[in-house]
């Protein structure tokens, strides 16, 4: 497993944008996929996005795709979550979250997360 | 996408008992790639079953999941107070990934 710690809380106005990132340590981070899921104040988990480090592929919800971008500093093993045109709706806290790459070998798709992050809470509000 | 529906929406029991969880897809799962979290106030989720029936590292063996196809289930027997919190499944086998809403289990 990875033990994953993330950039802490944001404030930010509609229409601006949030950076927040995830940095990993205790096991081999080419190993690992990351995701990102939000979850709103008093609601379920929203799956978002992943990415594979290893290869630098992306996946992305068809709802957050034109306004997200995950990129990865495999030198510093850290994760970042770009999400642009803030609303109000995207109030939420959003984790990140690791899983095995051998969990889903030879598959498309992305492996369940057997590490999350502590969660960072982005507030949108004007 | 898949469609999770979980069931009930909240379970009420006591202590020692067995705790039974349900969660249907809108399309089978072909490769059983389904998922069960626990989370509790105010933390992360945390994995105790994937691949429908696989428990993760260090969960305890009164965990227990099973199904295929489009039903699922997660049992969780003798209760614990611990183990009171919102149970979520999530399906993996196609993208993009989806949760089910979620199964509050309370204290009766």
């Amino acid at each position: 497993q990875l033990h994953l710690v993330q950039s802490g809380p944001e404030v930010k106005n509609p229409g601006s944008s949030v950076k927040v990132s995830c940095k990993a340590s205790g096991n081999t981070f080419s190993d690992y996929i990351i995701t990102w899921v939000r979850q709103a104040p008093g609601q379920g988990l929203e799956w978002m996005a992943g990415i594979v480090p290893i290869f630098d592929t992306t996946k992305y919800a068809q709802k957050f795709q034109d306004r997200v971008t995950l990129t990865a500093d495999k030198s510093t093993a850290t994760v970042y979550l770009d999400l642009r045109s803030l609303r109000s709706d995207d109030t939420a806290f959003y984790f990140c979250a690791s899983g095995p790459r051998r969990w889903v070998f030879g598959s498309t798709t992305l492996p369940p997360a057997d590490s999350w992050g502590q969660g960072t809470m982005v507030t949108v509000s004007s | 996408e898949i469609v999770l529906t979980q069931s009930p929406h909240t379970l009420s029991l006591s202590p020692g008992e067995t705790a039974t969880l349900s969660c249907r897809a809108s399309q089978s799962l072909t490769s059983s790639f389904l998922a069960w979290y626990q989370q509790k106030p105010g933390q992360a989720p945390s994995l105790l079953i994937f691949a429908a029936s696989t428990r993760a590292t260090g969960i305890p063996d009164r965990f227990s999941g099973s199904g295929s196809g489009t039903g699922f289930s997660l049992t969780i027997s003798r209760l614990e107070p611990e183990d009171f919190a919102v149970y979520y499944c999530q399906q993996y086998d196609t993208l993009p990934l989806t949760f089910g809403g979620g199964t509050k289990v309370e204290i009766k």
